[in-house]
């Protein structure tokens, strides 16, 4: 079954961007999803189909794709940022929907 | 406004069964794919179930052959049969707007699952 790799934890001093990758055999050619995860809330989506923004969502979230990583990138990172984030794909050979481990970013 | 509402969780036997509903508006739901995902203590999020706006199931290898995904769109509601319950199923339950081929829009608060003699 397709396996997406996200490192456990990101460190970014406010004011920073972070960055967040996930990886995939050829997740390049998959429509990447990313969602927040604030602790004890449910999940939020942030980007979706790679790098679009869901109204709403700040525009320090961007989001990337390309060979075997995608990326989730947040720009000016603010206290309130910190949380879980998860990215998600669609697999198409087993027809199930597969997330990565999550990533807990802290802003120092 | 989008809104998800679930119930039916609470504390079962391994073994048991339970199901669980989720009472959705703001959206057209006749057309909206619909999922399941979950999430154990501490745990990352694992994709349940989804019920294509056709009607057709998809089930994660833990759920397939014990869960069954059902819409009744006269009541706007979707639901997870639950059977035959093990320890491992513990966790948060969130209904979903989409995830079938895509991404979830939208998420419950979710209602708690506990598998437990």
């Amino acid at each position: 079954s397709y396996v997406l790799t996200q490192p456990p934890s990101v460190s970014v001093a406010p004011g920073q961007t972070a960055t967040i990758t996930c990886g995939g055999k050829n997740i390049g050619i998959k429509s990447v999803h990313w969602y927040q995860q604030k602790a004890g809330q449910a999940p939020v989506l942030v980007v979706y189909s790679d790098s679009d923004r869901p109204s709403g969502i700040p525009e320090r979230f961007s989001g990337s794709n390309s060979g075997n990583t995608a990326t989730l990138t947040i720009s000016r990172v603010e206290a309130g940022d910190e949380a879980d984030y998860y990215c998600q794909v669609w697999d198409n050979s087993s027809e199930h929907i597969v997330f990565g481990g999550g990533t807990k970013l802290t802003v120092l | 406004e989008v809104q998800l509402l679930e119930s039916g969780g609470g504390l079962v036997q391994p073994g048991g069964s339970l199901r669980l509903s989720c009472a959705a508006s703001g959206f057209s739901f006749v057309t909206s794919p619909m999922s399941w995902v979950r999430q154990a203590p501490g745990k990352r999020l694992e994709w349940v179930s989804s019920l294509s706006a056709g009607d057709s199931p998809y089930y994660a290898d833990s759920a397939k052959g014990r869960f069954s995904i059902s819409r009744d769109n006269s009541k706007s509601t979707l639901y997870l049969q639950m059977n035959s319950l093990r320890a491992d199923d513990t966790a948060v339950y969130y209904c979903t707007q989409g995830g079938y081929r895509g991404y979830f829009e939208s998420w419950g608060q979710g209602t708690l699952v506990t598998v437990s003699s």
